[in-house]
């Protein structure tokens, strides 16, 4: 059964980088059928999509965090990375990863999610 | 872009039936058949219940069911159950090659 896990620091500094990593199991990263995403709920507001990337390099971002926005993969450790830059207290949210079928089909399995406070 | 407009709260007594509807415009709901439904408990992941508008994923009740029409898509749900209680969030892909999610919607179940 396919498992992701999210990890990283749950406390950035404002102007800092947000740098989260997503750790996949239960399943390869390397799958064609399969893109990788990082989505956001802020406290009190809706899911909100960041970004989906392939493990061949394609990668697709929301606009208003896309020149914010990093997503790589590194297959050899069956992991995906997120990293924000320049962040702010409305960059305070849970942040989920999870794996998209086909891109845009369906979001079919999402981490539990990391509380990430942007706080001087 | 702007988010998909989803009633803020439904409720329902056990046994009943209720609808979540979800409106776009003709570059994202309307545009493709790609709008996907989500049940979110707080606190824990959320869960695929609905995609490409209206196929139900492997495990998930029967009672849920998804519908579209022109630039609005729909979520049912029939014979409402207390652990049905939780925060429903559709999503569609969109002609700018993004995914957008709607607002959400609370349903509480009376």
């Amino acid at each position: 059964q396919l498992q992701l896990q999210e990890s990283g620091p749950g406390l950035v500094k404002p102007s800092e980088t947000l740098s989260l990593t997503c750790t996949v199991s239960g399943g390869s990263i390397s799958s064609r059928l399969y893109y990788w995403g990082w989505f956001r709920q802020p406290p009190g507001k809706g899911l909100e999509w960041i970004g989906t990337v392939h493990y061949d390099g394609s990668n697709y971002f929301t606009p208003s965090l896309k020149s914010r926005v990093t997503i790589s993969v590194d297959t050899s450790k069956n992991q995906f990375s997120l990293k924000l830059s320049s962040v702010t207290a409305a960059d305070t949210a849970v942040y989920y990863c999870a794996r998209l079928w086909l891109w845009f089909r369906a979001v079919d399995s999402w981490g539990q999610g990391t509380l990430v406070t942007v706080s001087s | 872009q702007s988010a998909l407009t989803q009633p803020a709260s439904v409720s329902g007594s056990p046994g009943q039936s209720i609808t979540i509807s979800c409106t776009g415009t003709s570059s994202d709901v309307g545009g493709y058949n790609y709008v996907s439904w989500y049940q979110h408990h707080p606190g824990k992941a959320p869960k695929l219940m609905i995609y490409e508008v209206s196929n139900r994923p492997s495990g998930v009740s029967n009672r849920f069911s998804g519908s579209k029409s022109g630039n609005t898509a729909s979520l049912a749900i029939s014979g409402l159950q207390a652990e049905d209680e939780a925060d429903y969030y559709c999503a569609s892909y969109t002609t700018s090659s993004t995914l957008i999610f709607g607002g959400g919607t609370r349903l509480t179940v009376l």
